[in-house]
């Protein structure tokens, strides 16, 4: 069974840092593409960002392009996602989501999505 | 304002029909797939449809998927209580290089 926790949320001052964890396991975590998607309080979704397999391809939604950096660790099976600069418009649940196909390069769709980790900024 | 446009929200009686709009353009829509996502209150989002018209194991064929040039659509059919909950439309930007999401439509079961 495919699960997917994510972690390391939690309240922090305007242009503060904090990083989020994704631990998988069910599935071959180095095959596939991941992904972060985040929902403002009473909001629609957003996408974050994406990274490939084996990491090297990486892509950004233009509101944290330059503050959060994607990246994962094949051998742990965790996705992590760094976010400096930390903005109020930031304040949402962080999701990760798995790409179904083994090789993607850009985003297909999410057929898995962890339950989500409340990240708020505030002072 | 997101790149994807739906309505805000949809009603229909139970057992009745609804579709849900998604409009983009040719660089999102109308040069990939669409998937949709269905997230009931206080959980987390989950696929309904991916490919523009194709179910993932376990979603009942009350759900559809079509798509048009720059536009796709969800049908949902035989409108059940259990299915009030925000329905969102999703594609990747090839001129973004980016993931698009529709705003999100609230379904009302009367």
């Amino acid at each position: 069974e495919v699960q997917l926790l994510e972690s390391g949320g939690g309240l922090v001052q305007p242009g503060g840092s904090l990083r989020l964890s994704c631990a998988a396991s069910g599935f071959t975590f180095s095959n596939y593409a991941m992904n972060w998607v985040r929902q403002a309080p009473g909001k629609g979704l957003e996408w974050v960002s994406f990274i490939s397999a084996s990491g090297y391809s990486t892509y950004y939604a233009d509101s944290v392009k330059g503050r959060f950096t994607i990246s994962r660790d094949n051998s742990k099976s965790t996705l992590y996602l760094q976010m400096n600069s930390l903005r109020a418009e930031d304040t949402a649940v962080y999701y990760c989501a798995k790409d179904p196909y083994s090789g993607s390069y850009y985003v297909d769709h999410f057929d898995y999505w962890g339950l989500g980790t409340l990240v708020t900024v505030s002072s | 304002q997101s790149v994807l446009t739906q309505p805000p929200s949809v009603s229909a009686a139970p057992g009745q029909k609804v579709t849900i709009s998604c409009s983009g353009s040719s660089s999102n829509i109308g040069s990939n797939y669409v998937s949709w996502y269905q997230q009931l209150p206080g959980t987390a989002p989950k696929v309904l449809i991916h490919d523009n018209n194709k179910r993932p194991s376990g979603i009942p064929d009350r759900f559809s998927g079509s798509k048009s040039g720059t536009s796709a659509t969800l049908g949902i059919t035989g409108l059940q209580t259990g299915d009030e909950a925000d329905y969102y439309c999703g594609t990747w930007d090839s001129s973004l290089s980016a993931g698009v999401f529709g705003g999100g439509t609230k379904l009302t079961v009367l």
